[in-house]
This record gives C-alpha cells, sequence and structure tokens, in this order.
C-alpha cells in the first residue's frame, strides 16, 4: 500500500499571500496524483489531478506540480473562501486508492 | 451534467448494516466508475472501494472486506453501498463519487475523482 503524507499538518496564510502545500508518497506514483479541497460540512472537490491539470472550473491560482514521489499544490494569491482542508491522493497503484491526512489552511 | 444524490441520514445501533444509496442523473450509471469514500469525525478521507475496469469488478480496501458490498441497479441509475456489522469507528460521512477512466491504446488511465454525492451521515450508538 501507497502511504501519502502531507505538510505543514496546518497552514496559516494571510489573504493575497502565497500558500504552498506538500505531498509525499512512500513510493513512486508517476504523475497519478490529483489534488482535493472539502471545506465544512461540504463534498471534497477536484481541484488538480495528473499532478498538473486544473479540474474543470478551478481558479488559475491553484495549481500542481512534482512527480514520482514529491507533489506541490500552490495557491498563488489566497482568497477568504479557500479556507478549507487540502487532501492529495494518488492512484496509480491501486486498491487501495489512498488519500494523504490533508492540510487545514486557514485565514491569518 | 452529472449528479448524484445519496439518500438520507441514517442512525443504527452496533452491530447492524447500514445501505446508502447514490442516484446519477445526467448520465447512464453503467457507464460510470463509482467509488465510496467516508470521512469519519476528527479524521480525512478514506477509500472504502469501488469499480475497478481492469478487473471488471468492484474491489475493496482490505479494512472493509467481509463487510462491505457495493452494488448498483441500472434500471434506477442507483448505486448501493452496504456496510455490516456496524461499530462506533463506522459513524462518519459517507460520500460516493465517481472516478473517469480512459482507454487509449489498450491502457487505463484515471483523473480523479470528479463528481462527488452530497454526502450521508451515518452514525452508529447505542
Amino acid at each position: 500500500e501507497i502511504v501519502m503524507t502531507q505538510s505543514p499538518a496546518t497552514l496559516s496564510v494571510s489573504p493575497g499571500e502565497r500558500a504552498t502545500l506538500s505531498c509525499r508518497a512512500s513510493q513512486s506514483v508517476s504523475t497519478d496524483l490529483a489534488w482535493y479541497q472539502q471545506k465544512p460540512g461540504q463534498a471534497p472537490r477536484l481541484l488538480i489531478y495528473d499532478a498538473s491539470t486544473r479540474a474543470t472550473g478551478i481558479p488559475a491560482r491553484f495549481s500542481g506540480s512534482g512527480s514520482g514521489t514529491e507533489f506541490t499544490l500552490t495557491i498563488s494569491s489566497l482568497q477568504s473562501e479557500d479556507l478549507a482542508i487540502y487532501y492529495c491522493q494518488q492512484y496509480k497503484h491501486w486498491p487501495p486508492i489512498t488519500f494523504g491526512p490533508g492540510t487545514k489552511v486557514d485565514i491569518k | 451534467q452529472v449528479q448524484l444524490v445519496q439518500s438520507g441520514a441514517e442512525v443504527e445501533k452496533p452491530g447492524a448494516s447500514v445501505r446508502v444509496s447514490c442516484k446519477v442523473s445526467g448520465y447512464r450509471l453503467r457507464e460510470l466508475f463509482m467509488h465510496w469514500v467516508r470521512r469519519a469525525p476528527g479524521k480525512g478521507l478514506e477509500w472504502m472501494g469501488g469499480f475497478d475496469p481492469e478487473e471488471g469488478k468492484n474491489v475493496y480496501a482490505r479494512k472493509f472486506q467481509g463487510r462491505v458490498t457495493m452494488t448498483s441497479d441500472t434500471s434506477t441509475n442507483t448505486a448501493y453501498m452496504d456496510l455490516s456489522s456496524l461499530t462506533s469507528e463506522d459513524t462518519a460521512v459517507y460520500f460516493c463519487a465517481s472516478l473517469p477512466v480512459r482507454f487509449i491504446q489498450g491502457l487505463v488511465y484515471y483523473s480523479g475523482m470528479d463528481v462527488w454525492g452530497q454526502g450521508t451521515t451515518v452514525t452508529v450508538s447505542s
């Protein structure tokens, strides 16, 4: 089973600043990695798939990069509505599909 | 566009079973590859299982094998997730989600779970 880890656990960022979230896989997943945003009381929303492709309707301030075992989600200019938990997920080697533990983004 | 609408909240006693439904609109269920994910209070997202097109069947996470069954009724365009032998550890919000699949030159490509149901809260309490 591929274990996903994320850092930091919590990130406090001022509106307009850049937020950088990290995700690491226990073995290579190539670029078979997605990022999701989950706001309180809502279902997760797909932001990025294939490590760097924005899903339909996702604002350009969200970008993904990386391959192999190291990945990054960047929010270029944080907006107040970006308060959420962000999860990475690998779908290279499954079952099982595995998620990271999440990074909570707070607005400073 | 595709919409997934789940059944309402459930309260069950320990040892009981629960069924959560996920009705598909805007698409044919047989053309979707449905998965189930849950989130327990204070915890992260956990994949429970879903349809594996390479195996041609549903596959389940090891921790749920023997307790979970995922089925679908194409006549009503509805997917179901049954979970048995419930304990308090199964208290969670359960989501259905579709995982698109592309078949290119004999290879299978995935692209993240793009459509999600709204979630169904299952509470297990005596």
